[in-house]
């Protein structure tokens, strides 16, 4: 079972800020955060992850809470092609290896 | 540079037939993994291997699927005697090592009727 929550869908305008939010209350110690999207009909795509502190790289920003148990990926100017389904995965570094347990994500609908 | 290369696109067969889906991971990638999406059940993990090792098949729904790893370019998924309900989308992934993030490629869309 994933162990992350995540709103069902999302709206945002073109050029604004989106802001995905996750809660992962039960988050351990080892294990990160991870997101990725699929957009439709192609296979899903890593974006960022994090461990305990603020992520970001060319797609996107990662702000995990002190307490580590919710986290908020922030696309800063949404296109129409950021529409996706956005996961957030949570799963240790090591030991359980590879294995990403996806949830239902968030639908993020990008409007013009 | 290629990403994580699946083949065919997309297959229909009658079922009963044998179905193989093919991958060609990122060339250095140790880790390889295959995944099946479905509407019912979402993204799950069938198989993974490790320097062309399975590490662990606990997804792999029954018997009549078996996944292999000949050499580090090439995997295959294979379905025999292939049923309706394994109509699904099947995903490969691939990274450096199976701790770092994983890359797909564009999956297999295998309609059984």
């Amino acid at each position: 079972d994933a162990k992350t929550t995540q709103p069902t869908s999302m709206d945002c305008a073109e050029g604004r800020a989106a802001n995905l939010p996750c809660n992962h209350s039960t988050i351990s110690g080892n294990e990160y955060v991870y997101w990725y999207r699929q957009i439709h009909s192609q296979g899903p795509q890593y974006i960022i992850h994090g461990l305990k502190n603020n992520e970001t790289n060319e797609m996107a920003s990662l702000i995990i809470t002190e307490d580590r148990k919710s986290s908020t990926l922030i696309l800063p100017h949404a296109t129409l092609r950021d529409t996706a389904v956005y996961y957030c995965i949570v799963r240790p570094l090591s030991g359980q290896g590879g294995k990403l347990i996806f949830g239902q994500g968030t639908e993020l609908s990008v409007k013009p | 540079d290629a990403g994580v290369i699946q083949s065919p696109r997309h297959e229909v067969t009658e079922m009963g037939q044998e179905v193989t889906l093919r991958c060609k991971p990122i060339s250095g990638h140790n880790s390889l993994f295959w995944y099946r999406q479905t509407m019912m059940r979402g993204l799950e993990l069938l198989i993974y291997f490790n320097n062309n090792v399975p590490i662990d098949d606990s997804g792999m729904p029954e018997d009549r699927f078996s996944a292999k790893m000949p050499n580090a370019s090439f995997s295959t998924l294979k379905i025999q005697p292939s049923e309706p309900r394994d109509s699904a989308v099947y995903f490969c992934a691939s990274s450096p090592d199976r701790a770092q993030p994983q890359h797909f490629g564009d999956g297999t869309r295998l309609s059984i009727l």
